[in-house]
């Protein structure tokens, strides 16, 4: 089974911080994904990577920016919260044409 | 701008009949389509997807239908089950692109009575 983990299950910033987001998946998956969760909106891809080192920007990529040094970990930074970037962020992988995307259970990001 | 749409927010279904959950989108682009259901404090999980070369997919109770003049597609679960009650998402892709990127629906909470 693929296994998709993400580092904290909830957490709590202030305005300001400096804010890691970890993800690990261990399939050897070349995909990984990083999208936020909002109630009507469902889900909004912030960026994701297809290689090492590789990334490219989603349809909301303002405020966040990410990081993939290792092929199982994918990680999003926000360089300064702010309390409109309260919301869920969900990571996910897929491996090469297929379509289908693995998902973390979800971190729940409060910024105060 | 949303490109894929879900407009019903939620859904109530008894349990045992039939649970239809809609789906329009705009970019004529899109030629792959899934359904994720999402738990409470759970990520998403895959459940069923279509191509665009294909207007139905059947997995178990699970069928998924696409109409591609109308931007149309809909998941149909027969029988319903108190355990599906769940958020829904359909997704759509842009073809064969770096990564597959999916764009998702707003999601319908369904509710299956017992």
């Amino acid at each position: 089974d693929v296994k998709v983990t993400q580092s904290s299950r909830y957490l709590v910033k202030r305005t300001g911080e400096k804010v890691f987001l970890e993800c690990v998946q261990d399939m050897d998956h070349e995909n990984m994904f990083w999208y936020r969760q909002d109630p009507g909106l469902g889900l909004r891809l912030i960026y994701f990577s297809y290689d090492v080192k590789m990334k490219e920007k989603g349809d909301i990529p303002e405020g966040y920016s990410v990081s993939r040094e290792k092929k199982e970990r994918f990680s999003l930074i926000l360089e300064s919260a702010s309390t409109n970037q309260t919301s869920m962020y969900l990571c996910a992988s897929s491996s090469g044409p297929i379509y289908e995307q693995y998902f973390g259970p979800g971190t729940r990001l409060t910024v105060t | 701008d949303q490109q894929v749409k879900q407009n019903s927010p939620s859904l109530s279904v008894q349990e045992g009949r039939i649970s239809i959950l809609n789906c329009d989108y705009t970019n004529s682009m899109f030629d792959y389509f899934l359904w994720y259901k999402k738990y409470p404090a759970e990520g998403p999980t895959f459940l069923i997807s279509i191509s665009s070369i294909k207007d139905k997919n059947e997995d178990g109770r699970f069928t998924v239908f696409l109409n591609k003049s109308a931007k149309h597609l809909s998941l149909h679960i027969v029988p319903s089950q108190p355990g599906d009650s769940a958020v829904y998402f359909c997704a759509a892709s842009r073809g064969a692109r770096a990564g597959n990127m999916l764009t998702f629906g707003g999601g319908t909470r369904l509710m299956v009575k017992p």
